[in-house]
């Protein structure tokens, strides 16, 4: 089964860098996946999508402060110089044949 | 520019159908998927399920066959998301977005979400 798996929330603090993980399920760790924000009270915001060789394009207007980067199952998106706007949900995103799965999400505060 | 415009927030009573809808601009509407997502209050992203406008072909989320149907009318680049019988359990945010593309010997798959719309809150309340 597709399955995306994100821990709930993370932190960290102005002008730092973060790290945001979404792990593939056994089986699907060649796939590729898309990173999506959402601010508060907001709608979603494509940000990239990311494949598994780490290669990746961002949407239209997106920060250069906002990469991603694979390891094996496991897909990245690294936020550096953390700003207050930043404060959002972010959900990792895949598909199969007939089948669109979104990982749980990560809430993410900016200290 | 790419731009996917909702319809404005709807409040119904349990029992009454509803059609939202989705007009898009900034792009050929007959060559991308557009799909549509829940968002419960408090709650994360769902997939419902996906359209292509050029032959009408939808493909459901399991947890969304038969609740809703999606749809579109090409002559003005519109979605369509649509319940017959609306329940409380309906209540929600719900969002369309265009699929991004691949093209492969010349038919093209559809692949992530790369435009969202703002979103049309339903509320179904007695």
């Amino acid at each position: 089964q597709l399955v995306l798996t994100q821990s709930p929330s993370a932190s960290a603090s102005l002008g730092a860098s973060v790290k945001l993980t979404c792990t593939l399920s056994s089986g699907h760790s060649s796939y590729a996946i898309a990173w999506h924000q959402q601010q508060p009270e907001k709608g979603p915001r494509f940000l990239m999508n990311l494949n598994r060789d780490g290669s990746h394009s961002k949407g239209d207007g997106i920060p250069d402060r906002f990469s991603g980067s694979s390891s094996g199952a496991e897909r990245y998106l690294t936020i550096s110089s953390l700003q207050s706007e930043d404060e959002a949900d972010y959900y990792c995103q895949t598909w199969g044949t007939g089948i669109w799965v979104f990982g749980g999400g990560t809430k993410l505060t900016v200290l | 520019e790419v731009q996917l415009v909702q319809s404005g927030a709807e409040v119904k009573k349990p029992g009454e159908s509803l059609k939202i809808s989705c007009k898009v601009s900034g792009y050929n509407f007959t060559n991308y998927w557009i799909g549509w997502v829940r968002q419960m209050p408090g709650k994360g992203l769902e997939w419902m399920g996906i359209f292509y406008p050029e032959d009408s072909n939808a493909i459901y989320s399991p947890s969304f066959q038969g609740q809703v149907t999606i749809s579109a009318d090409k002559s003005i680049s519109t979605a369509y998301l649509q319940w017959s019988t609306l329940k409380a359990s309906d209540t929600a945010m719900y969002y369309c977005a265009r699929h991004g593309r691949y093209c492969i010997g010349g038919t093209c798959y559809p692949y992530y979400f790369d435009y969202w719309g703002q979103g049309t809150l339903v509320t179904v309340s007695s």
